[in-house]
Parts: structure tokens; C-alpha cells; sequence
């Protein structure tokens, strides 16, 4: 089955700089890769999603950036702000019913 | 509009004991899935419900775990003779159709003493 590994398990970045997570996934069959953002004591919710067929997407400050031949994706914030603390979760998907979840990142930014 | 709902909150369990965990998705919402979150852990697929087809089932951890989901809305974790292990938050995500974006409930944390 599909593996999704997620570096790294945690990062904390000054406020205004910007962070960086990595993941990569072993089945070249993945063809959707979305991030969610989790906060304490809520579910995950979607903030960018990337499908196969595209390199890059860009939602103001968040990008992501796919790498099908290496197998992996970045998500990219930009200015960050201490609200963007949270977990971050990377996932593959290779049918509508299987999703593979990276273990998280947990970004802490420093006013 | 309202999102996914899941009750209970936190759940505290003795070992052996059954469990039942509710998840109420977004309305006309027809993909339901179920994830185990573990301490530090990512999201592990558990079960997933599409429309009135069969669900697919390949995510249970063991026989012990049975889910349904009632007139294609409800849907119901069951945890029988619980064991420490199956302490996790359990989340619910619903979508609009397969592959679409899935909405999480806040999660039910099960405590297995």
C-alpha cells in the first residue's frame, strides 16, 4: 500500500518567516495530495489540495509544490502568523476511499 | 451552515466494555469516513460509506470494530470488549461526493482504562 512520510515532526519559525514541511508517498498511482490544517481539540480542515496533472498551486500565503517524478510535495507558508500554529497534515489519495496520512507537523510561530 | 457532528465528546471506557461512537455529517453530504488518530500518530483510514454501495470495510483494525450507517445520513462506530490499544481520537469526515474535500467532525476521544 501506499506510504506517506512527513518531515519534520516539528517546527517552530519566527513570525513573518516562512515554513516549510516535505512529504513523500511511495505509490506513483497517487494522483491527489491534500494538506489540512488541525487545531487543539478540532478536526482537520482542507487548505490546499493538489492534484497530479499541476506543479504548483498557490492560495495567498499558503503554496504547494508537487514533485511526481521524486515522489514528493511541499506546502509553503509564507509571512507566517502566530495563528498559523497548528498541526499540518500531508495526504495521498489514490481512489476516492483511500487516504494516506503523513504523522504531522507541528508548527509553532513565534510573535 | 452546520458541519460534522460527532458525539460524544470524550468517552472514558473500562477494558471489556462496548462503545458506541455517532457521527453526524454535513446534509446531503453521500461519502462518510471514519479515521483513528493516535497520540503523535497521522490519521489511519478506518472504514468508508459511499451513497447505498457497500462499504468499504479494508481499514478495520479487527473483528471487534463494526460501523454503520443508517438511511445514508447517521453513521455509528462500534467498539466491542474495548482494549487499552483502541484508546484515539476517532474522527468523522464527510464529503459532498467521492474524492471531494472532506469536512471533520472535532473527533470523539476514547479513553480505554
Amino acid at each position: 500500500g501506499e506510504n506517506v512520510e512527513q518531515h519534520p515532526s516539528t517546527l517552530s519559525v519566527q513570525e513573518g518567516d516562512s515554513a516549510v514541511i516535505k512529504c513523500t508517498y511511495s505509490d506513483s498511482a497517487s494522483n491527489y495530495f491534500p494538506w489540512y490544517k488541525q487545531e487543539l481539540g478540532k478536526g482537520p480542515q482542507l487548505i490546499i489540495d493538489i492534484r497530479s496533472n499541476v506543479g504548483e498551486k498557490k492560495d495567498q500565503r499558503i503554496a504547494v509544490t508537487l514533485n511526481k517524478t521524486a515522489k514528493h510535495f511541499s506546502l509553503h507558508i509564507t509571512e507566517t502568523q502566530p495563528e498559523d500554529s497548528a498541526v499540518y497534515f500531508c495526504a495521498a489519495s489514490i481512489k476516492s476511499n483511500q487516504f494516506y496520512f503523513g504523522t504531522g507537523t507541528s508548527l509553532t510561530v513565534i510573535p | 451552515g452546520a458541519g460534522v457532528s460527532q458525539s460524544p465528546s470524550n468517552k472514558v471506557t473500562e477494558k471489556g466494555k462496548d462503545v458506541e461512537l455517532r457521527c453526524d455529517p454535513i446534509s446531503g453530504h453521500t461519502a462518510l469516513y471514519w479515521y483513528r488518530q493516535s497520540l503523535g500518530q497521522g490519521l489511519e483510514f478506518l472504514i468508508y460509506f459511499q451513497g447505498n454501495s457497500a462499504p468499504d470495510k479494508s481499514g478495520l483494525p479487527s473483528d471487534r470494530f463494526s460501523a454503520e450507517r443508517t438511511g445514508g445520513s447517521v453513521s455509528t462506530l462500534t467498539i466491542q470488549r474495548t482494549q487499552q490499544e483502541d484508546s484515539a481520537v476517532y474522527l468523522c469526515a464527510s464529503s459532498l461526493q467521492p474524492a471531494g474535500e472532506q469536512f471533520f467532525g472535532p473527533g470523539t476521544r476514547l479513553t480505554v482504562l
